[in-house]
């Protein structure tokens, strides 16, 4: 089973920010934090990934919790391409990659 | 360029035949993995395998066989035994044991069974 809690919807305005949360209170120490997304009809992507720190990259922002128990994801300006599922996913040495059902994003023009 | 294949992209079989989904990678990667997505719903793991020669069994292996004879193949065989094949299915493949590296996808075969 998924060790990922995430709403199943969210909703945002074109050009503005948007923060997507994700629960994992049974993270271990060696799990790493991995968000991907999935537009219809296409394979999931990889957006970010992040063990302790927060990390930035050309598509969004990891905010981790000090405990590591939630994140955030979060898109600085939401566009009408970023409307996907997004995927908040843990990984380890087993190397077993386990999808939840996501949140969906909804923009709105 | 490098990345991962899936062919074909759409997949139409009467009920009852065998059929093999293909996957290949030419990301030198270690593991590959096969999920299953039904309309609106997650991923789900059917196989995965971390080297080659060796598989393992994901959530929903029941149906399905696998092999993995060489580093960049990994076909899915969905058999007459899988009582629900109509569904989008993806193949994944990523480092093995690197945990801090990201997964890269195929873009799907979408299988009807008709």
């Amino acid at each position: 089973d998924a060790k990922t809690t995430q709403p199943n919807s969210m909703e945002s305005n074109e050009e503005e920010p948007v923060h997507l949360p994700c629960n994992h209170s049974t993270i271990s120490g060696t799990d790493y934090i991995h968000w991907y997304r999935q537009l219809p009809s296409q394979g999931p992507e990889y957006v970010i990934h992040g063990l302790t720190s927060n990390v930035n990259n050309r598509m969004a922002s990891l905010a981790i919790a000090e405990d590591r128990k939630s994140s955030t994801l979060i898109l600085h300006r939401a566009t009408l391409r970023d409307a996907a599922v997004y995927y908040c996913i843990l990984r380890n040495r087993d190397d077993k990659i386990i999808f939840g059902k996501g949140t969906r994003l909804h923009i709105l023009p | 360029d490098g990345g991962i294949t899936q062919s074909p992209k759409y997949l139409f079989r009467k009920e009852g035949q065998n059929v093999t989904l293909s996957c290949e990678q030419n990301l030198n990667h270690d593991a590959m993995y096969w999920y299953r997505q039904d309309p609106g719903q997650g991923l789900r793991l059917i196989y995965y395998s971390q080297i080659v020669n060796d598989f393992q069994k994901g959530d929903i292996a029941e149906g399905y066989s696998v092999s993995r004879e060489k580093k960049e193949s990994f076909p899915l065989t969905v058999t007459s035994a899988q009582k629900n094949p109509t569904a989008f299915y993806l193949c994944a493949s990523s480092m093995d044991r690197v945990v801090g590296t990201e997964a890269f996808f195929g873009q799907g075969t979408r299988l009807t069974v008709v």
